[in-house]
């Protein structure tokens, strides 16, 4: 079974530029999650989603930054305008019980 | 607030001894516990977890012992391989399963 799919696997943007992040769960997997990952602040999580339903959204850092679910096998992170403090590696997980998440690759974004 | 911290930041093992990497925590809420291994460009990997109704779980080369009273655990790797060297990080939750909670983890170099 493939794992969690993440596109693209790197970005660079200028800043002010609209950046979207993509996400396929693992098949079967009730919980989506995006985490942002510096150097500064380790990993740390966005938001959550349990059946395609934000649970928790608390650690999205401002309004610059949306996440959706349409669809249980894809999600989407948006941010918008784009600043350089974003850059970072940002992750997708998914998980079937919500205990042990699944990570993809990671997407290595940059704002220049 | 670090609720969960990983002190050393790197360790140097020789290959077949015993890694022993350690992780505090802070919130007394937190009752599942789990430790993820990541190399270089990719996602953190699963690799071993416990609850909190026991104080040991073993998994092959891997055994993670956890002392609520101290608030502490550890993840023992043994005997250590080359492979095994990576960013491990620990990570906790508290009744809620889907929020993880990370250290900043710490680098394992296994020597030959």
């Amino acid at each position: 079974d493939a794992g969690v799919i993440q596109s693209p696997r790197h970005e660079v943007t200028e800043m002010g530029q609209e950046v979207t992040l993509r996400c396929k769960p693992i098949s079967g997997h009730d919980y989506l999650f995006w985490y942002r990952q510096t150097m500064m602040r380790g990993l740390e999580l966005l938001i959550y989603f349990n059946n395609n339903v934000p649970i928790d959204d608390s650690g999205m850092p401002e309004d610059r930054f949306s996440a959706k679910m349409p669809n249980a096998s894809f999600s989407t992170l948006k941010i918008q305008p784009s600043e350089p403090r974003d850059s970072a590696v940002y992750f997708c997980a998914s998980s079937l019980t919500g205990y042990t998440q699944y990570f993809g690759p990671g997407t290595r974004l940059t704002v220049l | 607030d670090q609720q969960v911290k990983q002190n050393s930041p790197s360790l140097s093992v020789q290959e077949g001894r015993i890694s022993i990497l350690n992780c505090d925590y802070t919130n007394s809420m937190f009752d599942y516990f789990l430790w993820y291994k990541k190399y270089p460009a990719e996602g953190p990997t699963f690799l071993i977890s416990i609850s909190s109704i026991k104080d040991k779980n073993e998994d092959g080369r891997f055994t993670v012992f956890l002392n609520k009273s101290a608030k502490h655990l550890s993840l023992h790797i043994v005997p250590s391989q080359p492979g095994d060297s990576a960013v491990y990080f620990c990570a906790a939750s508290a009744g809620t399963a889907s929020k993880l909670t990370f250290g900043t983890g710490t680098r394992l170099q296994v020597t030959l």
